[in-house]
């Protein structure tokens, strides 16, 4: 199986700073990624899919890089919205496998 | 737009059958694959398996075997069938749309306990 490593695991941020969130995979796993945002009693909402690619309505403050065994989500400007937890999940083999996710807070 | 609805029957006792529903909308079943996830205080999102837009499946071999996943494209309907249920299958189980999981269902909470 593929182990999808995340982090941090959790993080107190302030407005306006840059975050950065990662994800390494224990194998190659091409651009196949995508990275979600959980906010509480929600169910998950895809920000970036194929690695880099911002879905439709997503600010451009999140931004998704990477390829092969190495990811990174960046929120460029943190907003008081953006509390919320991350998490990467693993497209290319099975059994498709998520990060156990980044848990960030506004100090 | 795209919909999806999870609906399920909330508690489930220890050994018997978990059955789910996802009804989607706004969309061909036989255009997506559909995927079943569950997120559980244990384990975090797992990925149980799904379903292609051809019909044929894929399952996450920590249930294969107790795991059942099929549709009826006619009712615009996806099924979930896990046989065995113990208490730490409880969790939320959701649904989703394609294979990077661009739609997801409000997802259905359930608990295992007699």
């Amino acid at each position: 199986n593929t182990v999808m490593t995340q982090s941090p695991t959790s993080m107190f941020t302030s407005v306006g700073d840059r975050v950065t969130i990662s994800c390494k995979a224990s194998q190659n796993v091409g651009i196949n990624v995508a990275w979600y945002q959980q906010e509480t009693g929600q169910s998950p909402k895809r920000l970036i899919n194929w690695a880099s690619n911002r879905d439709t309505g997503v600010p451009d403050r999140f931004t998704g890089s990477g390829s092969g065994t190495d990811f990174t989500l960046t929120i460029s400007n943190m907003q008081a919205e953006d509390p919320a937890i991350y998490y990467c999940l693993q497209h290319k083999s099975y059994p498709l496998t998520f990060g156990s996710g980044t848990k960030l807070e506004i100090k | 737009q795209v919909q999806l609805k999870e609906t399920g029957p909330g508690l489930v006792q220890p050994t018997q059958t978990l059955s789910i529903t996802c009804t989607v909308s706004g969309f061909s079943l036989t255009s997506y694959y559909m995927q079943w996830v569950r997120q559980t205080p244990g384990k975090g999102l797992e990925w149980m398996g799904f379903i292609r837009s051809g019909g044929s499946t894929e399952y996450n071999s920590e249930f294969k075997s107790r795991l059942s996943i099929s549709r009826d494209t006619s009712k615009n309907q996806v099924f979930l069938k896990m046989n065995s249920l113990k208490t730490e299958d409880t969790g939320v189980y959701y649904c989703a749309r394609d294979s990077a999981m661009g739609y997801w269902g409000q997802g259905v909470m359930v608990t295992v306990s007699s």
